[in-house]
């Protein structure tokens, strides 16, 4: 157990919808990233957040954002849903924004029909 | 963004073999991390490297930091059945903003 935590494990939704993923890092972490998994994918960088701030943008489309909250937990919001977005969706923390290692969370298994 | 190559794309082993594999790039980094990733699951952190010529070990895990600091290598002695995974590599360059970069992964497969 990594201590991060995501939330839900697995979402259904149809194409256009609008979902909301939902992410808790270790105690202490002050930096949530988050990543996309499609099938027998690497990992995609989308979005580093730092202690509420937005500290690096990867390949992320312009349907989807991100935010960090003052208790530190992310959301990754992501809207008029494709079926290309259908993807393992983890979030990873670390204890600072720089070179430190993350730990990632189990994921949530987005499936867009 | 950096590209990191990770080789081979896959492997089948028999329990009691070693594995290696490795993740090369084009430009020098500054980190290098490990991570397995079993079936659904999150990817798990193996060994993480910080200086070039480090060598780390993690039980029948051994990972090197490459003197050129542009390539890294896994070893796993004696595989066991429970090594099955996909195996990631992930790096740090300075010239990529720090943005962790990670290999396509390494799909071990272990006949018992």
């Amino acid at each position: 157990d990594s201590g991060v935590t995501q939330t839900p494990k697995h979402l259904i939704t149809a194409t256009g919808q609008r979902v909301t993923l939902r992410c808790s890092p270790r105690s202490g972490d002050l930096s949530v990233y988050w990543y996309q998994q499609s099938l027998d994918q690497g990992l995609q960088f989308l979005i580093q957040y730092y202690n509420g701030e937005e500290r690096a943008k990867g390949n992320i489309l312009e349907r989807f954002s991100a935010q960090q909250f003052p208790d530190l937990h992310s959301e990754l919001n992501l809207s008029s849903l494709e079926l290309g977005d259908s993807a393992l969706y983890f979030c990873a923390s670390s204890v600072s924004g720089g070179a430190s290692e993350q730990f990632f969370g189990p994921g949530t298994r987005l499936t867009v029909l | 963004g950096q590209q990191l190559n990770q080789s081979p794309q896959s492997m089948f082993i028999q329990e009691g073999e070693d594995v290696s594999m490795n993740c090369t790039s084009s430009s020098i980094f500054n980190t290098w991390l490990w991570y397995k990733q079993d079936p659904g699951e999150g990817p798990v952190l193996l060994i993480a490297l910080y200086k070039a010529g480090e060598l780390t070990s993690n039980g029948r895990l051994t990972a090197q930091f490459g003197i050129t600091r542009k390539d890294s290598f896994l070893n796993i002695s004696a595989s066991i059945p429970s090594d099955v995974g996909i195996y990631f590599c992930a790096g740090r360059s300075r010239s990529d903003n720090n943005d962790m970069r990670f290999g396509a992964g390494t799909r071990l497969t272990v006949k018992p």
